[in-house]
């Protein structure tokens, strides 16, 4: 079975610093995609990052980008010049396809605060 | 904007009730997923469709199942609520393809007494 594992169940930063969410996950595919969602205190997840497996440039979006290490099966988060609005829990998953069905498989969170 | 709409946003139901959740998306996403969150467990998955009348165990489908008669429509069904169902549901859906963004729902807190 596929897991992806948060280690850090909360984590804080002061506003404009630098922060890295951690996320390890276990699987035996060869191809799959990696995501972080977030959460905000409303409760709608939406998507921060994603990445391809097969691709070994880590992905970036805007403040937000990930370390992508296949051999290690890591893939971290990190948030540059933090702001408030980024308060929230970030979710890793994981998503693979097998026989035509594809299984998104989440982790336990990460809440991060962001102190001004 | 994409729209994935639950029945219910809040939902106290008595032990034993057979309880159904709804979720409606109008994307004609293919894949649709239920979870449950609860403090300090993440979201954990309950069943997923990728087509109508196809559905899969999740990790946790032990007193739930699931129903997918129509593509924009798929129903979480609570047999026999009991108290240990108690949290949060939530229901999210995509396009098939590995890269494909999940949308969700609000989220349908339920509480059984």
């Amino acid at each position: 079975a596929q897991t992806v594992t948060q280690s850090q169940p909360e984590m804080s930063v002061q506003e404009a610093e630098t922060v890295t969410l951690s996320c390890t996950y276990d699987t035996s595919e060869s191809d799959y995609y990696l995501f972080w969602y977030k959460q905000p205190p409303s409760r709608q997840m939406i998507l921060v990052i994603r990445q391809e497996a097969y691709k070994q440039q880590n992905a970036t979006e805007n403040r937000f980008s990930v370390n992508f290490q296949k051999a290690a099966k890591s893939f971290s988060l990190k948030i540059s010049d933090s702001q408030l609005g980024d308060a929230a829990m970030y979710f890793c998953a994981y998503r693979v396809r097998r026989r035509g069905s594809e299984k998104l498989v989440f982790g336990k969170g990460t809440k991060l605060t962001v102190n001004p | 904007d994409v729209k994935v709409t639950q029945s219910s946003r809040y939902l106290v139901k008595r032990t034993g009730e057979k309880v159904f959740l709804e979720c409606v998306q109008d994307m004609d996403h293919e894949n649709m997923f239920w979870y449950r969150q609860d403090p300090g467990l993440g979201l954990r998955l309950i069943y997923f469709s990728y087509d109508v009348k196809m559905k899969e165990k999740g990790d946790i489908p032990e007193g739930y199942s699931v129903s997918r008669e129509k593509k924009e429509r798929f129903s979480l069904i609570l047999e026999s609520a009991s108290t240990n169902q108690t949290s949060m549901y939530l229901c999210a859906s995509s396009f098939q393809g590995g890269l494909a963004e999940a949308f969700f729902g609000q989220g349908t807190r339920l509480t059984v007494v």
